[in-house]
């Protein structure tokens, strides 16, 4: 069965960068490209940006370009999304998902990151 | 971008009521819309793709229609388990944004 496996929940610091990872199983990994999606405590969804894992081309939402950095490893069959410079208003909850035509079919289990100053 | 506005923001319902939820572009997106629930702590659960093509699984209570630029989402026979949070979301063109939410509590 399809499952997207991500890192654990981050502490981290005003200015510092967290990495989060996601694994998936049940399909080949280059089959389908990854987005990322966040959600800040008790609110919507937000839409971050996306690789094609066979290429590694990226795409990103404006609001994220140049801070946010999405990349693959074909041999670990993992995607990672990095956040750098992390204020308060980056803590929230980390999604991967498997993109199927657009639609986001299979999602991970949410990865937490708590910015504290 | 394309704005996804979802209404209403929370909505107040019984057990065995019929719900209907909407999502309006700002510009046409033919029926590239998807809905997911939501439940307290978890991830999205994909329900309709393609504006009204059931996930396989999804109960047949649920259903979508539109087309352009207005979308619904409708709940029959609300089950207890349906109390939950849904979102729309475009899979038109990137960025893919999504509605704000609605969140389906029981009356």
């Amino acid at each position: 069965q399809v499952q997207l496996m991500q890192s654990g929940a981050e502490v981290k610091r005003s200015g510092a960068s967290v990495k989060v990872s996601c694994k998936p199983s049940g399909y080949t990994f280059t089959g389908y490209a990854i987005h990322w999606v966040r959600q800040a405590p008790g609110q919507g969804l937000e839409w971050m940006g996306w690789i094609n894992p066979v290429n590694g081309n990226t795409k990103y939402s404006q609001k994220f370009q140049g801070r946010v950095t999405i990349t693959r490893d074909i041999s670990a069959s993992t995607a990672y999304m990095e956040v750098e410079s992390l204020t308060s208003e980056d803590t929230a909850v980390y999604y991967c998902a498997r993109d199927w035509t657009g639609t986001f079919d299979f999602w991970g289990q949410g990865t937490l990151v708590t910015v504290s100053s | 971008d394309i704005q996804m506005t979802q209404s209403p923001t929370t909505l107040s319902a019984s057990v065995g009521d019929s719900v209907t939820i909407t999502c309006r572009a700002s510009q046409y997106i033919n029926n590239y819309v998807v809905w997911y629930q939501q439940k307290p702590g978890k991830a999205p659960n994909l329900l309709i793709y393609g504006a009204s093509t059931l996930k396989s699984g999804v109960p047949s209570r649920f259903s979508g229609s539109g087309s352009g630029t207005d979308f619904t989402l409708t709940i029959s026979s609300l089950q207890p388990e349906d109390f939950a949070t849904y979102y729309c979301q475009q899979s038109h063109s990137t960025p893919r944004t999504f509605g704000q939410g609605t969140k389906v509590e029981i009356k």
